[in-house]
């Protein structure tokens, strides 16, 4: 049974980067047949999709056009983990994020992180 | 106009269906998407339920009882999520979603209400 477990600050100051990790058990950042996705949740904005990262041979990333500039999703094979980073964040950032592995759909999530960009 | 657009509540009775719908936007085909729903009850991220894309090619999720299942209104334009036989534990936020544009898109989400 795969388990997602998120980590990271809940507070963010703006024009900082928000930086999120969601380790992996019971499967492989590197599986050549899922995605790793980061999707976050507020009352503004519903359910959005920011990103995914997937390997196919190689590592691919998809990003959301509204945050295309500001994102990074980064697998780390060594800690069998992934990672999502937002740059200068406002405090429209704030929201609640999950990290999600992808298979047949969003399959799987993690438990969630409330993340609030406030000084 | 959104890509994917939910009624934003409904009510229904104990031991009833419910019809929960998505309409795409105008333009984007319902015939050509795989339609994707989740249930999410206070506190917990978005569980996955089911998808469908026509009576032939369609799966349920694991454990996912066959009361829910999934269906399309062609002349609607619209996917829908049917859940029989309701339970006061259906009584949740449903979400549909789409891959459109190179992109997991979804809709705002319908709360049913079981009373």
């Amino acid at each position: 049974q795969v388990q997602l477990q998120q980590s990271g600050p809940g507070l963010v100051k703006p024009s900082q980067t928000l930086s999120l990790t969601c380790a992996i058990s019971g499967d492989s950042v590197s599986s050549n047949s899922v995605a790793w996705n980061w999707i976050r949740q507020s009352p503004s904005r519903g359910l959005e999709w920011l990103g995914r990262t997937y390997h196919r041979s190689k590592w691919y990333n998809e990003y959301a056009v509204s945050v295309k500039s500001r994102i990074t999703i980064n697998p780390d094979t060594s800690k069998n983990q992934v990672s999502l980073q937002l740059n200068s964040v406002t405090p429209e950032d704030t929201a609640l994020y999950y990290c999600a592995r992808e298979y047949v759909a969003l399959d799987d999530w993690g438990q969630g992180t409330l993340v609030t960009v406030s000084s | 106009q959104a890509v994917l657009t939910q009624p934003s509540s409904l009510s229904a009775s104990p031991g009833a269906s419910a019809s929960l719908t998505c309409t795409l936007r105008s333009g984007i085909n319902v015939g050509t998407y795989r339609i994707y729903w989740y249930q999410q009850k206070p506190g917990s991220p978005p569980q996955y339920l089911l998808n469908y894309k026509s009576d032939s090619d369609k799966q349920q999720g694991s454990g996912v009882p066959s009361r829910f299942s999934g269906s399309k209104d062609a002349s609607a334009n619209a996917g829908i999520l049917l859940i029989s036989g309701l339970q006061s534990e259906d009584e949740a936020d449903y979400y549909c979603m789409i891959w459109h544009s190179s992109a997991w898109v979804f809709g705002g989400g319908t709360k049913l209400t079981v009373l």
